[in-house]
């Protein structure tokens, strides 16, 4: 599987838009692009996920670059409750084998 | 649905004590999996299940052993504790949607070994 590469921290002001950055210039035809975010201790949370379009949810959106060597996650409007620590992980469908990095902790200040 | 549930929250043992971590999903996902979380760190993938009686490692497998016999539960065998395997340890569930899959998490057991 392909590694990634993010940012440890970023800051954000709450109601602007946090444009969370990743590296994965190893990222194969087949990988996906997942993002997952984990908040303080909890279990991580599936976000969204791109093969090669850009992917908008109620959550985030996805924006992955024509040569699929790196993704922006973007949250709209941050709030204080987005406050975590958020993963970019690339895979196949091999169910279950996600491999996940160091994430990048995201502060949403007020 | 109760979606992915783990047993105990909270473990203590001693070094050399064997336990079993409890993981459940009710969701009849095919592929189920563990893993381990140190103090700020990120997941590492211990084992993982790709269906009932298949089981395979991942980044971090020794020390710990995995059966699959039922869809629903995998459970996560500590054979012989050591202090290094303290940890809050994570299991997840997912299935094979066009061509993808989306894990859903437990809670997790947060584990200390003295």
């Amino acid at each position: 599987d392909a590694k990634t590469t993010q940012p440890t921290s970023m800051d954000c002001a709450e109601g602007r838009a946090a444009n969370l950055p990743c590296n994965h210039s190893t990222i194969s035809g087949n990988e996906y692009v997942y993002w997952y975010r984990q908040i303080h201790s909890q279990g991580p949370q599936y976000i969204i996920h791109g093969l090669k379009n850009n992917e908008t949810n109620e959550m985030a959106s996805l924006i992955i670059t024509e040569d699929r060597k790196s993704s922006t996650l973007i949250l709209p409007h941050a709030t204080l409750r987005d406050t975590a620590v958020y993963y970019c992980i690339v895979g196949g469908n091999q169910g279950g084998k996600l491999i996940f990095g160091q994430g990048t902790e995201l502060s949403v200040k007020p | 649905n109760a979606g992915v549930t783990q047993t105990p929250k909270f473990q203590v043992l001693k070094t050399g004590q064997s336990m079993t971590l409890q993981c459940a999903q009710d969701m009849n996902h095919e592929y189920m999996s563990w893993y381990r979380q140190d103090p700020g760190m990120g997941l590492r993938l211990i084992h993982y299940s790709v269906g009932a009686g298949i089981t395979d490692q991942g980044e971090v497998p020794n020390g710990y052993n995995v059966s699959r016999s039922t869809t629903e539960d995998f459970p996560l065998r500590l054979l012989s504790a050591a202090p290094s395997q303290t940890s809050v340890y994570f299991c997840a569930s997912s299935y094979d949607l066009r061509g993808y899959n989306e894990q859903f998490f437990g809670p997790g057991t947060r584990l200390t070994v003295l």
